[in-house]
């Protein structure tokens, strides 16, 4: 069983919905990463958190640390969201990331 | 402040020679971290430098090796490739390896 897994793996959406990325870890950690990558492949860091919740914009980020899960969210989806969303941890004590396998997203408009 | 950049950003090599993939950190950053992302296995920690010194090491054969600069910029390097090597190189840096990751466009390698 992976270290992160992440649900769903593809999600397809309307433009203006409220769009719910998940991601479940089995590890100790000192951190979570939310990123973003578009085709291409760059990489964009969304957020970075160890409790509670953060937001920017139109994305907001939670995470509950007993039971070991964080939810990415997006209000009023929109067409240039679509992307691939991936949940990083740092585990405890270590400096490197662990990723799940990526959520690819597309908003139709 | 300049991002993270990477060159070369595209690279066709053959099997069984070796490459060198270069990385330039944001200025003030001491840690960098090296990332391979292919279809099959996703995005996997390669290593991590942190002052010149190797702080992580993932899972990859020893062909697989870097190092870091005094001005913090880093490069690794992969010997005797192998098909399976073609993927992204991505890497990232950050104040102290612990903060937030920044990450390169990275360099797609391809091996044939």
């Amino acid at each position: 069983k992976n270290e992160v897994e992440q649900s769903p793996q593809n999600l397809t959406a309307q433009e203006g919905e409220f769009i719910t990325i998940n991601c479940s870890y089995s590890v100790g950690i000192s951190a979570l990463h939310w990123l973003q990558q578009h085709p291409g492949g760059g990489i964009v860091s969304l957020f970075m958190l160890s409790s509670g919740k953060k937001k920017h914009g139109r994305l907001i980020a939670t995470i509950n640390i007993q039971e070991k899960h964080s939810s990415l969210h997006i209000t009023a989806s929109h067409p240039r969201d679509s992307a691939v969303y991936i949940c990083a941890v740092m585990r405890q004590g270590g400096n490197k990331l662990v990723f799940g396998a990526g959520t690819i997203l597309r908003v139709k408009s | 402040k300049a991002g993270v950049t990477q060159t070369p950003r595209y690279l066709i090599k053959t099997r069984g020679q070796q490459v060198t993939l270069s990385c330039s950190p944001i200025s003030g950053h001491r840690s960098v971290s090296w990332y391979q992302q292919t279809p099959g296995q996703g995005l996997q920690f390669l290593f991590e430098y942190f002052s010149e010194t190797q702080r992580n090491k993932g899972n990859f054969p020893g062909r697989f090796s870097g190092r870091q600069f005094s001005n913090s910029r880093s490069e690794m390097n992969v010997s005797t490739l192998e098909l399976g090597d073609s993927a992204l190189y991505l890497c990232a840096s950050s104040l102290m390896g612990y903060y937030e990751q920044y990450f390169g466009p990275g360099t797609r390698l391809t091996v044939t």
